[in-house]
């Protein structure tokens, strides 16, 4: 089946600092990709869609430059919080869809936590 | 809009006992319905999905699904529960680039 890698799984930064989640397709090449955000024992927020080799779309109230999102390939998608500060602590989901179908594939997550 | 329900926050099973997860939906056309399970601090797994065709539906983990337009709903179950089956289960509806999640189930299994 499809998979797709996220990488750090686990990071720990202070406040201030920016911080870049990596989001890879590994088998297959994801013309879309999906940034969402999970608090703790809720639903999957999405944040933001990414086409690749154009510019996202983000959801109401989430800060594009806040939360940078680049899709500069057909297999990697990247996002970037800037400045982090505590309440941006969370658990960062992504997801791939390939050209041919409806369904999303997700990475494992990434848990950021801002000192 | 398009809405998805999940009426139940937490369920407990005991092991070998079946299990039905609720799903109702909201959506303006025929929709596409998924079922995901996600295990503590990891991402999400596709337990099976509908598009069209027979309304009951197989997933992997022995997981089975039944679309009801008349109902809006789109139930999971599965004939005997496992302990490995204890996560968080998140009904979803949508196509494309606009899928929208239920706030999830919580499973838990008892010995």
């Amino acid at each position: 089946g499809a998979v797709v890698s996220q990488h750090p799984s686990w990071v720990i930064c202070k406040s201030g600092t920016s911080v870049k989640i990596e989001c890879r397709s590994l088998d297959f090449q994801a013309t879309t990709m999906f940034w969402y955000r999970q608090f703790p024992k809720q639903s999957l927020m999405l944040m933001a869609t990414s086409n690749e080799g154009s510019k996202a779309t983000y959801e109401q109230g989430v800060e594009k430059d806040k939360f940078l999102i680049n899709h500069a390939s057909l297999t990697l998608s990247t996002l970037t919080v800037t400045s982090a500060h505590p309440e941006d602590s969370s658990f960062y989901i992504c997801s791939a869809r390939d050209g041919r179908g409806d369904i999303q594939y997700f990475g494992a997550g990434t848990r950021l936590s801002v000192l | 809009a398009q809405s998805v329900t999940q009426p139940d926050i937490h369920i407990t099973v005991s092991e070998g006992a079946s299990l039905e997860l609720r799903c109702n939906y909201s959506y303006g056309a025929t929709p596409y319905l998924f079922w995901y399970v996600q295990s503590p601090g990891q991402g999400l797994q596709l337990l099976l999905k509908y598009f069209s065709g027979d309304t009951l539906v197989q997933g992997i983990k022995g997981f089975e699904a039944e679309f009801k337009r008349s109902q809006s709903s789109f139930n999971l179950r599965k004939p005997s529960v496992h302990w490995s089956d204890a996560a968080e289960y998140f009904c979803a509806v949508g196509a494309h680039n606009d899928m929208r999640f239920g706030a999830g189930t919580r499973l838990t299994v008892k010995p």
